[in-house]
């Protein structure tokens, strides 16, 4: 079945260790994203590519990293330099195109400490 | 930039009531999706929505595209029920690109037995 993989699901960390959340798509989507829930928000865009070796900030962009060399896979690092790094990370896809509908991860909690 | 309005924001119920929750967007959108998230963060698509009605079950979902507002309502609501239910918009004019989602910030919902 397709459908868009992330692991881990719960992730501890130490504070100023970077960490790499893995996100993969069997779907065949052009588009990926990253976005990030805290608490009393709604999920906010980290990053977003809509074609193998490109990818643009979306409003939270600071302290965050990523990458598209392939189209199935966008992992996203968290840096040192972002502040509050403990969230909960979700990660969907679609294909390009504003009627496209959006699949999404199960969603990675990221707790530093 | 779409605002997305939920209410309730909480919302505490007895098993088997019948439940609304409502959400309420600014500008055009091409689809509606309606998320649960479970204590614990796994979040799982109930419907995409682009006019009309769609059931799922005990689950329904409306959207008036004149009103921009959509609805999803629980029959006989019991406590297996209870998480956050999140309404995301994708935008419909991103300029021949997928430009992601908008996020409602989400109603917790707890059923009582």
């Amino acid at each position: 079945d397709g459908g868009i993989t992330q692991s881990p699901k719960y992730l501890f960390r130490k504070e100023g260790q970077n960490v790499t959340l893995s996100c993969e798509q069997n779907l065949n989507h052009d588009a990926m994203y990253w976005y990030r829930q805290d608490p009393g928000q709604g999920l906010r865009l980290i990053y977003y590519s809509q074609i193998v070796n490109d990818f643009q900030k979306g409003d939270i962009a600071e302290g965050y990293s990523v990458s598209r060399e392939k189209k199935e896979s966008f992992p996203l690092t968290v840096t040192s330099a972002q502040k509050n790094p403990t969230a909960f990370y979700l990660c969907a896809s679609s294909y390009r195109g504003g009627f496209s509908e959006a699949f999404f991860g199960q969603g990675t909690r990221l707790t530093v400490v | 930039k779409n605002e997305v309005e939920q209410s309730p924001q909480n919302l505490t119920a007895q098993e088997g009531e019948f439940i609304t929750i409502n959400c309420s967007y600014s500008v055009g959108i091409s689809a509606l999706h309606w998320l649960q998230q479970h204590p614990g963060g796994g979040i799982v698509s109930l419907f995409m929505l682009s006019s009309g009605k769609k059931k799922h079950g005990r689950l329904i979902a409306t959207i008036n595209i004149q009103e921009k507002h959509s609805s999803l309502h629980i029959t006989a609501s019991h406590p297996r029920d209870s998480a956050v239910y999140i309404c995301a918009v994708q935008n419909a004019y991103s300029g021949g690109g997928a430009d992601g989602l908008t996020f409602g910030k989400g109603t917790h919902l707890i059923i009582q037995p």
